[in-house]
């Protein structure tokens, strides 16, 4: 079974620039989260989705992140303007529903760094 | 704000010894806990859950859960130096925030040979 897959892998921009990444979620997992992981710490949950909708987005920067996953497979997570403390991995994760004993699985998760 | 914390580490052990890390969490309505480990510049990658009191063993990894203390463990027997990396204690949210996993800093756990 293929895993989650993400892209880039890593991603070097100056801030108030833009950037968006890429997952592809475990085929037949209907529910589809966005982490960020700053260094030294554990993941935050940024957005989540069940199917194509958004079930929690309460910890979204709003005013600069964007998410979506319009046809209920992949989703793209947007950065726009991008800022210093931005810098982190930002992990996709999925799992079969979203219920709470649903194991999540991870992506390689995309390495960002703002200069 | 529901919390997890993790024994800060890092953790230190001989090759054959057995590891113990340890995790409590704030929110008493959690229903399902796991156990991930995570390689340095990896994602993590899921090794355990347990959803009742009591112990779990898959292998050399043992999960422990005390809901009445909210508190999980994992018992890493016999380590090896392959099982060198942090290991990230998530807890679900309970009520209205069912789903969402709430993560520990993590524990760096080194076997030396």
């Amino acid at each position: 079974e293929a895993g989650v897959a993400q892209s880039p892998r890593y991603k070097i921009i100056e801030k108030r620039q833009s950037v968006a990444f890429w997952c592809n979620p475990i085929s037949g997992h209907a529910t589809l989260y966005w982490y960020q992981q700053i260094l030294g710490q554990g993941p935050k949950l940024l957005i989540q989705f069940q199917n194509n909708g958004v079930v929690d987005d309460s910890q979204l920067p709003k005013d600069r992140f964007s998410a979506e996953r319009l046809k209920g497979v992949d989703s793209t997570l947007k950065i726009q303007p991008a800022k210093l403390e931005d810098s982190a991995v930002y992990l996709c994760a999925s799992s079969f529903g979203g219920q709470n004993n649903q194991p999540q699985h991870f992506g390689d998760g995309t390495r960002l760094s703002i200069l | 704000q529901k919390e997890v914390e993790q024994n800060s580490g890092p953790l230190s052990v001989p090759e054959g010894a057995i590891a113990s890390l340890n995790c409590t969490y704030s929110d008493r309505g959690s229903q399902s806990f796991f156990w991930y480990r995570q390689y340095s510049g990896k994602s993590p990658e899921l090794i355990m859950s347990i959803y009742s009191n009591g112990d779990k063993e898959d292998g050399r990894f043992t999960a422990q859960l005390n809901k009445a203390s909210q508190y999980v463990s994992l018992l890493i027997r016999d380590s090896q130096p392959s099982d060198s990396a942090t290991y990230l204690c998530a807890v679900n949210g309970g009520g209205s925030t069912l789903g969402r996993l709430y993560f520990g800093r993590g524990t760096q756990l080194t076997v030396w040979p």
